[in-house]
C-alpha cells in the first residue's frame, strides 16, 4: 500500500531548541497534514496544508506542503517540555476521504 | 461542544471472544474511522464509512466488522479475538473537505 516515510523517528533536544521533522511519499498527495499525540490521547491537528509550496504557521510550529507534493517539513522554533509526544504526517488520499499516515516521529524534550 | 468519545478506554479480553468497541460523535461529521496503533506502524485503518449503511475495509480489516445506523456512531466488533489484535484503537470522524479528522482518546485493548 502506499506508505509515508517520516524522518527521524525519535529525537531527544534540549529545551529552547529548534526541531525539524519531514515526510516524503513516492505519490502525489494534494492535502497533508500534521498531528501531535500526547501520551495517553489520541492525535490533535496542528496544522493542515492544500496547496503546493504553501508556508503555514501555528504559534511556534511552522509546516510547509513541498513543491513536488511529494512532501511536508515541520519545524517547531524554541522547543519546551510541553512539545514532548509523536507527532504524524498525514495524508487525505486524492478524491476521498481517507488518511493515511506516517509511522511518526517521537519528540522528548530534556530540560 | 461537540466531541468524539471511546468506550471503553481500557478493555482486557480473553482469546475467542467477541469484543465491540463503542465511537460517538456529536460533530454531525458524515465520515467516520477506525485505526489501530501498533509501535512501528503508526496508524494503520481498519474500516470505515461516509455515511449510514455506509461501510468500507481498510488495509487490516480482517477480523474486524462495522455497522453505521445512525450518523453518531461506528462500533468496531472484533468477531473472535485474537493475540494479535492487542493494541490501542482509535476512532476518527471528519467532515469532508477542508474539515479533517478529529480523534477520540483511544481504547487500549488487550487480549489474553
Amino acid at each position: 500500500g502506499q506508505q509515508l516515510n517520516q524522518s527521524p523517528q525519535s529525537m531527544f533536544i534540549q529545551e529552547g531548541e529548534d526541531v525539524s521533522m519531514n515526510c516524503t511519499s513516492s505519490s502525489i498527495f494534494n492535502t497533508w497534514l500534521w498531528y501531535k499525540q500526547d501520551p495517553g490521547e489520541g492525535p490533535v491537528l496542528l496544522i493542515a496544508l492544500y496547496k503546493a509550496g504553501e508556508l503555514t504557521s501555528n504559534g511556534r510550529l511552522t509546516a510547509q506542503f513541498g513543491i513536488t507534493r511529494k512532501d511536508s517539513f515541520l519545524n517547531i522554533s524554541a522547543s519546551i517540555p510541553s512539545d514532548v509526544g509523536i507527532y504524524f504526517c498525514a495524508v487525505r488520499t486524492s478524491g476521498t476521504y481517507k488518511y493515511i499516515f506516517g509511522t511518526g516521529t517521537r519528540l522528548k524534550v530534556l530540560a | 461542544d461537540a466531541e468524539i468519545t471511546q468506550s471503553p478506554r481500557h478493555k482486557i479480553t480473553e482469546t475467542g471472544r467477541q469484543v465491540t468497541l463503542a465511537c460517538h460523535q456529536t460533530w454531525n461529521h458524515n465520515n467516520m474511522f477506525w485505526y489501530r496503533q501498533d509501535l512501528g506502524h503508526g496508524l494503520r485503518l481498519i474500516h470505515y464509512s461516509y455515511g449510514v449503511q455506509d461501510t468500507n475495509k481498510g488495509e487490516v480489516s480482517d477480523g474486524y466488522s462495522v455497522s453505521r445506523s445512525n450518523t453518531e456512531d461506528l462500533p468496531l466488533t472484533l468477531e473472535s479475538a485474537a493475540s494479535s489484535q492487542t493494541s490501542v484503537y482509535f476512532c476518527a470522524s471528519s467532515g469532508g473537505m477542508n474539515t479533517e479528522a478529529f480523534f477520540g482518546q483511544g481504547t487500549r485493548l488487550t487480549v489474553v
